[in-house]
């Protein structure tokens, strides 16, 4: 079945603590990406990734860091997580060119105490 | 970058009722997804509709992108389209490619 997996799926940590979310596709798409998802806010894009070795800032990502060392997979690395990180992070894949759609993961709901 | 209107923000419907959720955005996109996130937080393809019609079930979709909106239909409403569904443009060239997403519509559907 062709999907995007995430995990942890929850996850409580503490302040300061390094965690890291993994996410794998099996559809052998080009693009990946994350999005974090808050109440009033919809979803803005962290980072994402046009290739292997290629990643680049999305529109919030100060505090997360990315790598994409292999094609399939795309974790997200919170090096000193805060408070304000916590929110539902999304992480999806596409294939490039005009005409596919972007498929996403189920969801990882992180709080930070 | 993409400026994306959803409306209405929220949304009552007695099941078995019809609606329509529309969506506007401010440049010119070549992609454009409509999502449903159910109650627990899961996004679900719905349709990729850059242009034109789809149908799918009870829902379809039309998107006009010369005029910079997306409608989405909802006929016959059940409990389980409950949620909310979300708008998303693109628009996808070379080496460069974001979704963009409204705010949403939330839906509640009442037996």
């Amino acid at each position: 079945e062709a999907q995007v997996t995430q995990n942890p799926r929850y996850l409580i940590t503490v302040t300061g603590k390094k965690l890291t979310v993994t996410c794998s596709q099996n559809m052998n798409h080009e693009y990946m990406s994350w999005y974090r998802q808050d109440p009033g806010l919809g979803l803005r894009q962290i980072y994402y990734s046009m290739n292997v070795e290629v990643t680049d800032k999305g529109d919030v990502p100060e505090g997360y860091k990315v790598s994409r060392k292999e094609k399939r997979n795309f974790p997200l690395i919170l090096e000193s997580p805060s408070p304000n990180q916590t929110s539902l992070y999304f992480c999806a894949s596409r294939s490039l060119g005009q005409n596919y759609e972007q498929y996403f993961g189920p969801g990882t709901r992180l709080t930070v105490t | 970058g993409i400026q994306v209107e959803q409306s209405p923000p929220d949304l009552i419907l007695q099941e078995g009722a019809n609606s329509t959720l529309r969506c506007n955005f401010s440049d010119s996109v070549n992609n454009l997804q409509w999502f449903h996130q159910n109650p627990w937080g899961q996004l679900i393809n719905l349709f990729y509709i850059p242009s034109g019609t789809k149908q799918n079930g009870r829902l379809s979709a039309t998107t006009v992108a010369t005029e910079r909106y997306s409608l989405l239909y909802i006929s016959s409403s059940q409990t389980t389209d409950s949620g909310v569904y979300f708008c998303a443009p693109a628009y996808s060239g070379a080496g460069s490619y974001q979704l963009t997403f409204g705010k949403g519509t939330k839906l509640s559907v009442i037996p």
